[in-house]
């Protein structure tokens, strides 16, 4: 079934490190793999995406791969500070299905100054 | 350019109640997306509405139900509520169906079955 798979489930680095995170998804017609922030008491913030067409995408100090061969993708976030801390989720979109969104457990990040 | 507003933001009903969650769309948006988010949990993919229609339901019994407005705004009722129903309902909005430039959240609706 429909299913994606994230590690760690938590995640403790200190600052100035960098934080790699790693999702699996079931289904190969997957193409869009958003990665979500989330903070106590507020929605996912979409922080960055990649579509199945691309390999790799960079947004300052945040990037994310996808190997659609391994249906692997991560996301690398470098010189972490501690305004990173929260919990990120990845999410896998099953296009043929209105678009629907199967997201992982979430891992909780802890940046340490 | 405003976000996605739901509301309220917090609610505690009893068992057996019907309850409605609301939710206004980021400008622009015609697509709306619900889901449940237990603690500690990844969001759960309720329903999607398209065109007031709904296009799209993810393992929810019909007792969860919604509707959307011309105006692309939307609700989420649950009837007969039982106190596993008690998470984070998130509602997020898109550009298309298929979520051309992403999906942006509300802050969602923390809801208490008591």
């Amino acid at each position: 079934g429909e299913n994606v798979e994230q590690h760690p489930s938590t995640l403790s680095v200190q600052e100035g490190d960098s934080a790699v995170i790693k999702c699996t998804y079931s289904d190969s017609a997957s193409n869009y793999f958003p990665w979500y922030k989330q903070e106590l008491g507020k929605g996912p913030q979409l922080i960055i995406d990649i579509r199945s067409n691309v390999g790799e995408k960079k947004d300052q100090r945040i990037a994310v791969t996808l190997n659609k061969t391994a249906k692997h993708f991560s996301l690398h976030i470098t010189e972490t500070q501690p305004e990173d801390s929260a919990v990120y989720f990845c999410a896998a979109s099953f296009g043929n299905q209105g678009g629907k969104l199967i997201f992982g457990q979430g891992t909780e990040l802890s940046v340490k100054p | 350019e405003t976000g996605v507003t739901q509301s309220p933001t917090h609610l505690i009903k009893t068992r057996g109640q019907q309850v409605t969650l609301r939710c206004s769309s980021q400008s622009g948006h015609n697509t709306v997306s619900w889901y449940q988010q237990a603690l500690g949990q990844g969001p759960q993919f309720i329903f999607q509405y398209y065109r007031e229609e709904e296009n799209g339901r993810g393992n929810f019994p019909p007792r969860f139900s919604g509707l959307q407005f011309p105006n692309y705004s939307s609700e989420l009722n649950v009837n007969a509520l039982e106190l596993d129903d008690s998470a984070l309902y998130l509602c997020a909005s898109s550009l298309s169906i298929q979520g051309a430039r992403g999906y942006t959240f509300g802050s969602g609706t923390r809801l208490t079955v008591v």
